[in-house]
């Protein structure tokens, strides 16, 4: 089946840093999403990429669709204490025809030193 | 309004028991899925489902199965549980045609002992 590996795996950062994360594919997909998880919750969307190269912003939050569409990085621009969560990158293979899944990398684990 | 709501929110039972969690999503989406998230974070999808449609996970047993009763429902039925089936369960919904995300419930964490 598909693999997506995500990394780094966690993150031990300052308040107010930057933060880089990213998420490969070993095949192609035609969505790719990022999620962030609190303890205790579901995984809630933050970005959604649906073409190749596309660049998306939200707040502080920039996300990109890799051109080869087996890659997809996420970045927070000056982090606050409230990002401190999980942060998983998924890949969606939309066939048209039936039910079909998402993909999730295994999470990056984003904790703020004070 | 909760977009995807689940219940019970946590479950503990006994091996050898069959038990339920309820999913039902107000979002008028067409699709609606089942997933397990590990001891180590890990979200691997279970089932996903429409009206035409049923898609299993090769992976999961077949003491796992989906019921939708309409389509803004599916439930999770678990025939003798066991240990290894301890895990948070995430129902989600997605519109199956077009470019769209997935909302998820907040979870079921299951404990078997």
């Amino acid at each position: 089946g598909q693999q997506l590996n995500q990394s780094p795996q966690s993150m031990f950062i300052q308040e107010g840093e930057d933060v880089s994360m990213n998420c490969t594919s070993s095949s192609i997909f035609n969505t790719w999403l990022w999620y962030k998880q609190d303890p205790g919750e579901g995984p809630v969307l933050l970005i959604a990429l649906y073409k190749a190269g596309e660049l998306t912003s939200n707040g502080r939050l920039t996300a990109q669709f890799g051109i080869t569409r087996k890659d997809s990085f996420l970045n927070i621009s000056a982090s606050i204490p409230s990002d401190v969560g999980i942060y998983f990158c998924a890949g969606r293979m939309y066939s048209g025809g039936g039910a079909d899944g998402l993909t999730f990398g295994k999470g990056t684990h984003l904790i703020i030193q004070p | 309004d909760t977009a995807v709501s689940q219940t019970p929110k946590y479950l503990v039972t006994q091996m050898g028991n069959d038990k339920s969690i309820k999913c039902e999503q107000n979002l008028g989406h067409d699709t609606m899925y089942w997933y397990k998230q590990d001891s180590k974070k890990f979200l691997k999808i279970m089932f996903s489902y429409n009206n035409k449609e049923l898609i299993i996970n090769e992976t999961v047993p077949n003491r796992f199965s989906p019921k939708s009763p309409d389509k803004a429902h599916l439930n999770l039925h678990i025939n003798s549980l066991e240990l290894g089936d301890s895990a948070v369960y995430f129902c989600a919904s997605s519109q199956e045609v077009g470019e769209n995300g997935y909302t998820f419930g907040s979870g079921t964490r299951l404990t078997v002992v």
